[in-house]
């Protein structure tokens, strides 16, 4: 079955560096995948999309990039501030010609930056 | 618009007990789901719905239910509560279509004694 894989030890960086996160898996095609945020209490909120077919996607100071060779997926958040802080979730898409797009959660990485 | 909407935000229940977690969204999305987190897993499918009147089943669909009748709404019921059910339950909501990102409520924290 698929497997999907963060970190799930707390990333702690300073404040204004570059916070990167991963996301790998396994025995999956994904068409696509998708990076939420979640904070503490509260539900998670999307933030980026890309497809199988892009590389690399940015808004603002986020930047995500997709290897499916690799089957690996990097966040980037740059310049972070203490706001930054939260649990982001990588979700995989299903594979292409598919119905309902069933996401397969990945359990979510924990960042706190420091002022 | 308040987007997706759960209530209650908590509830304790007994083993054996019933009850539905309400959901409802007011951005006329045709997709809605319901997930379970549970901590160190992933949020977990139950059951989604493409449409009024259409539901399936997820990951994860044993005892619970769901209904579509309106666009709107999309309650999940317990039929009778076990310990297993412990979670903090996540309805979403999406347009139709593959690709599209979920817009999710702030959740109903659950726990079954």
């Amino acid at each position: 079955s698929q497997k999907i894989e963060q970190n799930s030890e707390a990333l702690n960086i300073q404040e204004g560096k570059t916070a990167t996160l991963t996301c790998n898996y396994t025995n999956y095609s994904p068409a696509y995948l998708q990076w939420y945020r979640q904070d503490p209490g509260r539900g998670p909120v999307f933030l980026l999309l890309i497809r199988e077919n892009e590389k690399e996607k940015r808004k603002e100071r986020l930047k995500v990039t997709f290897d499916t060779t690799l089957k690996q997926s990097l966040f980037h958040i740059t310049a972070s501030q203490p706001a930054d802080s939260a649990t982001y979730l990588c979700a995989l898409g299903p594979p292409a010609n598919t119905g309902f797009q069933k996401l397969v959660f990945g359990t979510g990485t924990r960042l706190l930056v420091s002022p | 618009n308040a987007g997706v909407t759960q209530t209650p935000k908590f509830q304790v229940l007994k083993t054996g007990q019933s009850m539905t977690l309400q959901c409802a969204q007011d951005m006329n999305h045709e997709y809605m789901s319901w997930y379970r987190q549970d901590p160190g897993m992933g949020l977990r499918l139950i059951h989604y719905s493409v449409g009024a009147g259409i539901t399936d089943q997820g990951e994860v669909p044993n005892g619970y239910n769901v209904s579509r009748s309106t666009t709107e709404d999309f309650p999940l019921r317990l039929l009778s509560a076990a310990p297993s059910q412990t979670s903090v339950y996540f309805c979403a909501s999406s347009y139709g279509g593959r690709v599209r990102e979920q817009y999710f409520g702030p959740g109903t924290r659950l726990t079954v004694t």
